[in-house]
């Protein structure tokens, strides 16, 4: 069924690597893409996003790809640091759509 | 500025009990999102505000759930005869404006359905 989802839901890296969260999506009507770290106990905060005639997009210490070929996102977070640790969800809007669709996210755990 | 607040932060009530979320967007943002989220889940879109216009309910697993937003502000979620599925957290999210997908969220209100 048409979906966002993620490949791992834990991810594993070493403090000071790159972590790299991929997602797939199977609408090719979505538009929108956007990532979010959601802590322990708190709402989803906003990390980056992308539009759909974009391929690339850097933020600070993150960047989005978008290849709508094979319809996949990912999230790179370079240097990563135990303030990263949490859950990483990427979303969807689908075209014409008011909410936003979820993946059930990835929990991403950063070793000393 | 102060970003979305949702109250209250926790509830637990008993099966059949009505209950009432209230969430505040953040000022100036026009457009409100309701979500829920299950435990160890992703979010599911529930309902969509835009102003004072009449929401977007496609979301709503049911009739016993209902929203409204007062002044294209404040908004309330109410969930009638509450049910043990119903418990999980929901999230409300608001953004500039429909078309301006970046939305903010609030810290959700935790409810649980004894």
């Amino acid at each position: 069924g048409e979906s966002v989802g993620l490949h791992l839901p834990t991810l594993s890296v070493q403090e000071g690597d790159n972590s790299i969260i991929n997602c797939a999506y199977s609408n090719s009507a979505s538009d929108y893409f956007i990532w979010y770290k959601q802590e322990s106990g708190k709402g989803p905060q906003f990390i980056i996003d992308i539009r759909s005639n974009m391929d690339k997009r850097q933020g600070q210490r993150v960047t989005v790809l978008l290849n709508k070929t094979v319809k996949h996102l990912s999230l790179q977070i370079a240097a990563t640091q135990p303030g990263d640790s949490a859950v990483y969800f990427c979303a969807d809007r689908r075209g014409g759509a008011d909410g936003l669709t979820f993946g059930k996210g990835t929990h991403l755990i950063i070793q000393p | 500025g102060a970003g979305v607040s949702q109250s209250p932060s926790n509830k637990v009530t008993e099966k059949g009990k009505d209950v009432e979320l209230r969430c505040d967007p953040i000022s100036g943002h026009t457009a409100l999102y309701w979500y829920r989220q299950s435990l160890g889940q992703g979010l599911e879109f529930l309902i969509y505000f835009q102003g004072n216009s009449a929401p977007d309910k496609s979301g709503l697993p049911s009739d016993r759930f209902s929203a409204e937003r007062t002044g294209g502000s404040v908004s309330t979620l109410t969930i009638q005869r509450t049910q043990q599925e119903d418990s999980a957290v929901y999230l409300c999210a608001s953004s500039l404006a429909r078309g301006t997908e970046t939305q903010y969220f609030g810290p959700g209100t935790r409810l649980l359905v004894l």
